[in-house]
C-alpha cells in the first residue's frame, strides 16, 4: 500500500529535550516536506527537499533541522524545542509542483 | 504577504444543495492548482487539481473552476453530503518552474447540515 508514514503520531515532551519524528515514504517520490498546522494559520511550510542530500527551507523553519540522506526518509529533528513549537505536524511526498501525499500528522506537545 | 487566500474561514450549507468554496492567488506565475480536504485527526488528502490550460475540471461531485484573469478558483460540491464536512485547502504551484512547492491557503471548515 502506498503511504507516507510517520513516527510518532503523539508525544508530549519538555523544553529543550532534541527530538526527532521520522517520516517515510515507499511511492518512490523525489520531493518530501514537512508542515506545521496551527490553528487559524492553515498549513505552513518548514522544510521542503527535491531530491536526496538536496534541502531547502520553506516559510517557518526557526527552530527545525532536517536531512534527506535516503530517498524514501525525511525525518525532522527539533534540537531544542520551545512550547512554540506545539503543534501538529504533516510530513508528505509527491512529484514536485504536483499532488502531495500526506501522512497521518504528529501531535507534539512541548511543556 | 499570502499568495494563496482562502478568505472564509467557515461555510455552512444544507445537505443535497451546491456548496462553493472560493480561493484567490497573488502569484502570476502559478500554473496548477489543487484543492485538499481534511478530515481531523487525519492527514490531507488530494480531492481535485487543475492546469492552468484549462478552466474547468470535473470529477464527480467536484467541480473546480479557474479564473485566470481575475487570479481565482473555487470548488462546487454538488450535492453536498454530512461526509464532505471538514476542512477544505486550497493550494498552487508554479509547477512548470523551478521551485515547484505547493502554497497553501489557510483553508475553509465546510459543515453540511442533514
Amino acid at each position: 500500500e502506498a503511504q507516507v508514514t510517520q513516527n510518532p503520531r503523539y508525544l508530549i515532551t519538555v523544553t529543550g529535550k532534541k527530538l526527532t519524528v521520522t517520516c517515510s515514504q515507499n511511492m518512490n517520490h523525489e520531493y518530501m516536506s514537512w508542515y506545521r498546522q496551527d490553528p487559524g494559520l492553515g498549513l505552513r511550510q518548514i522544510y521542503y527537499s527535491m531530491n536526496v542530500e538536496v534541502t531547502d527551507k520553506g516559510d517557518v523553519p526557526e527552530g527545525y533541522k532536517v536531512s534527506r540522506k535516503e530517498k524514501r526518509n525525511f525525518p525532522l529533528i527539533l534540537e531544542s524545542p520551545s512550547p512554540n513549537q506545539t503543534s501538529l505536524y504533516f510530513c508528505a511526498s509527491g512529484l514536485v509542483g504536483g499532488e502531495q501525499y500526506f501522512g497521518p500528522g504528529t501531535r507534539l506537545t512541548v511543556t | 504577504d499570502q499568495q494563496v487566500k482562502q478568505n472564509s474561514p467557515s461555510l455552512s450549507v444544507q445537505e443535497g444543495r451546491i456548496s462553493i468554496l472560493n480561493c484567490d492567488y497573488t502569484n502570476s506565475m502559478f500554473d496548477y492548482f489543487l484543492w485538499y480536504k481534511k478530515y481531523p485527526a487525519e492527514g490531507p488528502t488530494f480531492l481535485i487539481s487543475i492546469s492552468s490550460i484549462k478552466d474547468k475540471n470535473e470529477d464527480g461531485r467536484f467541480t473546480v473552476f479557474l479564473n485566470k484573469s481575475a487570479k481565482h478558483l473555487s470548488l462546487h460540491i454538488v450535492p453536498s453530503q454530512p461526509g464532505d464536512s471538514a476542512v477544505y485547502f486550497c493550494a498552487a504551484s508554479d509547477y512548470g518552474g523551478s521551485q515547484g512547492n505547493l502554497i497553501f491557503g489557510k483553508g475553509t471548515k465546510l459543515s453540511v447540515k442533514p
